[in-house]
């Protein structure tokens, strides 16, 4: 059975980097079949995908945030990686990693990770 | 930007009552729509996928349509599992999602 996990700090001060990992596990990033995909959850915004990799390293973000996102694939360790640069209180969200199935010009999503809470303050 | 609007934003409905949520597009995304099902604290559940096609495990009770820019998430008998948030969302142009409408208990 597919899991994915999320890790990294809860608190990030304004103006640094949010980083998170998420790790793999049932299965491979190196896929030719899915995509893997990060998606935030805030009260504000509601949910808001942020960006997706596939196992080559391509990467399709959203343009809302693409300036501020890099998302990155460790194939040797079975991980994606998320960092978000100059966050605000805004950033404030769950975050969820999750498996993608590409369609069309962008994906869903069919395997979420559990999600974990990322606050931005000083 | 395709925005996605759901309505209603919220239902009351018993057990065995048949729901239904609506989903419209800003601009016409075909069938690149999927719905998920969130309960507190969890993350969402894929239920239907290009709009109308059942993800595996999923109940036949839960049923999508449309294409274009309206679509429609049908549950035939409402049980006790299925009162929780639901969502839909387009990946015809990047993805967005729709601001959520959730079912409560009569």
């Amino acid at each position: 059975q597919l899991q994915l996990q999320e890790s990294g700090p809860g608190l990030v001060k304004p103006s640094e980097t949010l980083s998170l990992t998420c790790t793999v596990s049932g299965g491979s990033v190196i896929t030719s079949s899915y995509y893997w995909g990060w998606i935030r959850q805030s009260p504000g915004k509601g949910l808001e995908w942020i960006g997706t990799i596939y196992y080559s390293g391509s990467t399709y973000y959203n343009p809302s945030l693409k300036s501020r996102v890099t998302i990155s694939v460790d194939t040797s360790k079975n991980q994606f990686s998320l960092k978000l640069s100059s966050v605000t209180a805004t950033d404030t969200a769950v975050y969820y990693c999750a498996r993608a199935i590409a369609a069309a010009g962008s994906c869903f999503f069919d395997y979420w990770g559990q999600g974990i809470l990322v606050a931005v303050s000083s | 930007d395709i925005q996605m609007t759901q309505s209603p934003s919220a239902l009351s409905a018993s057990v065995g009552d048949r729901v239904t949520i609506t989903c419209r597009a800003s601009q016409s995304i075909t069938s690149w729509l999927a719905w998920y099902q969130q309960k507190p604290g969890k993350a969402p559940k894929l239920l239907i996928y290009k709009a109308s096609s059942l993800q595996s495990g999923v109940p036949s009770r839960f049923s999508g349509s449309g294409s274009g820019t309206e679509f429609t998430l049908t549950i035939s008998s409402l049980q006790p599992d299925d009162f929780a948030t639901y969502y839909c969302q387009q990946y015809d142009t990047y993805s967005t999602f729709g601001q959520g409408t959730k079912v409560e208990i009569k």
